[in-house]
Formats: structure tokens, sequence, C-alpha cells
């Protein structure tokens, strides 16, 4: 099936760091890549959806300079956590739906990674 | 506004058991629910998912129901083993105006299987 590998999958940092996290389709090509953020016991907020060569749309409430976002190629998007905070620390998932290949895209799957774990000291 | 509840919160069974989850949705103009299962510290993994005409779909020991017209869906999981213990998420698209669509995201059933 489908995967997504997100990595790394749990980041330590000191405050005021900033803090890269990659998401790749391993055996598909992705036209669009969300990104989430989960607090614990709480459901997955998204963040941004990111387009393969154009800039994302964010959340409201999401800053956009904060939290930037790279969809450089169909198989990868990076989030850049900068000058990480304490308050920036949770789980952060993304996924990403596969190019559609002539059927209702709104039926295609999104693929979630495995997550990563950033606690900001 | 778009809101997708679930219940129960939370939920411990003896395995063996057979247990259903709830879902609840105001999504709107809908286009499939589905549920993923979500083990800690994973990212969610999809179960089922289902369009406006269908009521019933399984896999496995999952069974997946919906009811369109009270915007409800079930989660019934047969025979639970120990592996089952996970968050169980039902998540709701929205068909946006000018093409793609939007999740709903419910806030999930945390599933405790014990022996």
């Amino acid at each position: 099936g489908a995967v997504v590998s997100q990595h790394p999958s749990r980041v330590i940092c000191k405050s005021g760091t900033s803090v890269k996290i990659e998401c790749r389709s391993l055996d598909f090509q992705a036209t669009t890549m969300f990104w989430y953020r989960q607090f614990p016991k709480k459901s997955l907020m998204l963040m941004a959806t990111s387009n393969e060569g154009s800039k994302a749309t964010y959340e409201q409430g999401v800053e956009k300079d904060k939290f930037l976002i790279n969809h450089a190629s169909l198989t990868l998007s990076t989030l850049t956590v900068t000058s990480a905070h304490p308050e920036d620390s949770s789980f952060y998932i993304c996924s990403a739906r596969p190019r559609p290949t002539g059927v209702s895209n709104s039926n295609q799957p999104q693929h979630f990674g495995d997550g990563t774990r950033l606690s900001i000291l | 506004k778009n809101q997708v509840e679930q219940s129960p919160q939370s939920l411990i069974i003896l395995e063996g058991k057979n247990c259903t989850l709830q879902c609840n949705y105001t999504v709107s103009p809908f286009s499939n629910l589905r549920w993923y299962k979500q083990d800690t510290g994973r990212g969610p993994v999809s179960l089922t998912i289902m369009t406006f005409s269908e009521n019933t779909k399984s896999n496995g020991r999952y069974t997946a129901t919906l009811d369109a017209d009270t915007k409800q869906s079930s989660l019934h999981i047969t025979a639970s083993q120990l592996s089952d213990s996970a968050s169980y998420i039902c998540v709701v698209s929205a068909i946006l105006t000018g093409g793609g669509n939007k999740l709903t995201f419910g806030t999930g059933t945390q599933l405790k299987v014990e022996l």
C-alpha cells in the first residue's frame, strides 16, 4: 500500500532552534500534502495544505512565518518550525494525497506519516 | 459549522468481546466518511471509507455503517484483540466549492482491550 515516510520521528532541542521535518511519499506522487498538529488526546488539527510548486495555504490562526512549508517536488514536503519555543512542542503529522488518476479526487485517500514528536526545552 | 462528534470518549473491554463506536456529523456537502485507527505515537491508518450510497463496509473484524439521513456512522469491532487498543478516529470529507475536499476530524475514541 501507499507509504508516507516522515522524518525525524522525534526531536528534542533548545528554545530558539529551527527544526525541519520532512514528509515523503515513497511509492506515489503527491500533488497535495497536508500538515497537522495533534495535542495529547485531541484530534488532528490541519495547519496547512501544501501544493507542489505553489505556496502553501495556511489555516486561520497558523503563522506562516513561524511554520514554513516547502513542497518542492511531487514526493517531498518539508515543514520548518522557526525559532521554536516550548509552546511549539507537539506531535506533527503529515499526509499525502496521490495525484488524481482520472477518478474523483474527493475519494482519494490521504496517507499519513507516522508523525514527529517535537519537544522544545 | 462542520463538526464530527464521537462517543464514547474512551472504552475498556475484555479481549474477545465486541464493541461499537459511534460518530455523528454535521458536515456538508458530504463526500465520504472514513474510520482511522491511530496507535499511540503513530499516524492514522485508514480502516474503511464509505460514500453517500453505502450503508455498510467491512474490513476484517471491522465493520462500519453509515446512515446518511441521520448523519451517523458506527464502527463495530468483532472479537477484539489486544492489538486493537488504539484511538479510532472518524473523519468526514466535505466537497469544496470549486473542487477538492476538506476533512473534519472527530476527537476519537480511545479503546483499550485488556486480558
